[in-house]
């Protein structure tokens, strides 16, 4: 079964617009991490949050993590028709550290 | 690139037909996961092997079965296809201690078609 929600399902926005996808897990975590997929094919990580970090930026891209709300949230700024992807969010549960669950994924979608 | 590699990138049998997946792991990672993702889903914990030994389980039946090699390549066997066995089969490959799990990194998949 899923971990979690990725919110919204699908989003279409315009490149140079900002992207926000929202995640949200059930069980106490130590890591979440956020993936991109393109058309089916290997996902590519992109960014890992520790459960003692509420905050992490890489690039064009800033993850939030709430413990309490046991949500997270990824923003990716200045969007290129490139990012055009599905985008996972993963946890690892303090009582199954050794497997990643997977919430169901945003596609999101930059018109050129 | 992540250094992962999967073999076959693409496969179609028939229901009942048997299938096996090979991955090879990015150089010094010792754990390779193998996950099913079917279309429109999140990938799905299958297993993984750690140092050859299966080090945990999702929930899948005991015709998916694998194998770790010294060399941490590893296959993903699985017996008596079924219809909704057809999925993206990714593996990925970490370098893990027994604590939190780190960084996987994904092979490209193999695309399972069973007819």
């Amino acid at each position: 079964s899923q971990q979690g929600e990725e919110d919204p399902q699908a989003l279409s926005i315009q490149e140079g617009e900002n992207a926000t996808m929202n995640c949200s897990y059930k069980t106490s975590i130590n890591n979440l991490q956020w993936y991109r997929q393109n058309s089916g094919r290997g996902l590519v990580h992109l960014i890992l949050i520790r459960s003692n970090e509420r905050e992490k930026h890489s690039g064009r891209l800033r993850v939030t993590l709430d413990t309490s709300k046991k949500s997270s949230s990824l923003l990716i700024t200045a969007s290129r028709a490139a990012d055009t992807a599905s985008y996972f969010c993963a946890t690892d549960g303090l009582d199954s550290s050794y497997k990643l669950i997977f919430g169901s994924g945003t596609r999101l979608l930059v018109r050129p | 690139e992540t250094g992962v590699t999967q073999s076959p990138t693409h496969l179609i049998k028939t229901r009942g037909q048997q299938v096996t997946l090979r991955c090879s792991s990015q150089s010094g990672h010792n754990t390779v996961s193998w996950y099913q993702q079917a279309l429109g889903q999140g990938p799905q914990f299958i297993f993984q092997y750690y140092r050859e030994e299966e080090n945990g389980r999702g929930n899948f039946p005991p015709r998916f079965s694998g194998l770790q090699f010294p060399n941490y390549s590893s296959e993903l066997n699985v017996n008596a296809l079924e219809l909704d066995d057809s999925a993206l089969y990714l593996c990925a490959s970490s370098s893990w201690g027994g604590g939190a799990l780190e960084t996987q990194y994904f092979g490209p998949g193999t695309r399972l078609l069973v007819l």
